[in-house]
């Protein structure tokens, strides 16, 4: 089994508004990813948690608060977002570091994100 | 230039006919190539993944790496409609990124 699952499916949501995106992993993996997929372009990696602890921000605005309950879950808190950041949000993990150069993400469904 | 380039189509073809998917890539030190199928709306899902050059098959696909010229492959024989999707390759740079191609829109006409 490699699925990774995500809730909402669909967010539409205000520019004053908090909520919270969620996903949740149950193949053992120690690594998990944000990302933000815009129409027509290919992922961009915002966050990665690696045996629960941030590895990776890449410079991505405070209103995006990424937090890494335990091992299975990973939520992506949402505040005070502009409407250009209406996109395709996307869950993956992987084993994590210690499957060395073979590492391999599993994506997903998405969380579809409006920002009115 | 971009590490990663992949026409971004779009690509049309009948139904049958074998695909052709390609990547070039500058950056010598990638070393596990993945290639993932994205439909409409959906969360990519992946396809294949091949760490040494030469091919790998699976099914209908057959993934190919030629790392001399910093080049791969998808190949999609005996297409079908179901396969209209974009198409993403993905490489591994550093522990935890990937860096992926733009996508090439595939169509498969009946």
């Amino acid at each position: 089994d490699t699925e990774v699952t995500q809730t909402p499916k669909h967010l539409v949501m205000g520019m004053t508004n908090k909520k919270s995106l969620k996903c949740e992993q149950h193949m053992g993996h120690r690594a998990m990813y944000w990302y933000k997929q815009k129409a027509k372009k290919p992922p961009e990696l915002m966050f990665v948690y690696s045996y629960e602890k941030l590895s990776i921000n890449e410079s991505v605005p405070s209103r995006f608060s990424p937090e890494c309950p335990n091992s299975s879950l990973l939520n992506l808190h949402l505040h005070a977002l502009q409407p250009e950041d209406s996109a395709l949000y996307l869950c993956a993990s992987s084993q994590g570091i210690l499957a060395g150069v073979t590492d391999t993400q599993y994506f997903g469904p998405g969380t579809r994100l409006t920002v009115l | 230039q971009k590490e990663v380039e992949q026409d971004p189509g779009p690509l049309s073809v009948p139904e049958g006919a074998i695909v052709s998917l390609n990547c070039t890539y500058s950056n010598s030190a990638f070393q596990y190539f993945m290639w993932y199928r994205q439909y409409s709306r959906k969360g990519p899902e992946l396809l294949m993944y091949t760490y040494s050059s030469g091919n790998k098959e699976d099914g209908r696909f057959t993934a190919q790496v030629d790392k001399s010229s910093k080049y791969i492959s998808l190949f999609i024989r005996d297409s079908q409609p179901s396969d209209s999707a974009t198409y993403l390759c993905a490489m591994r740079r550093g522990a935890q990124k990937l860096v992926f191609g733009q996508g090439t829109r595939l169509t498969i006409n009946p």
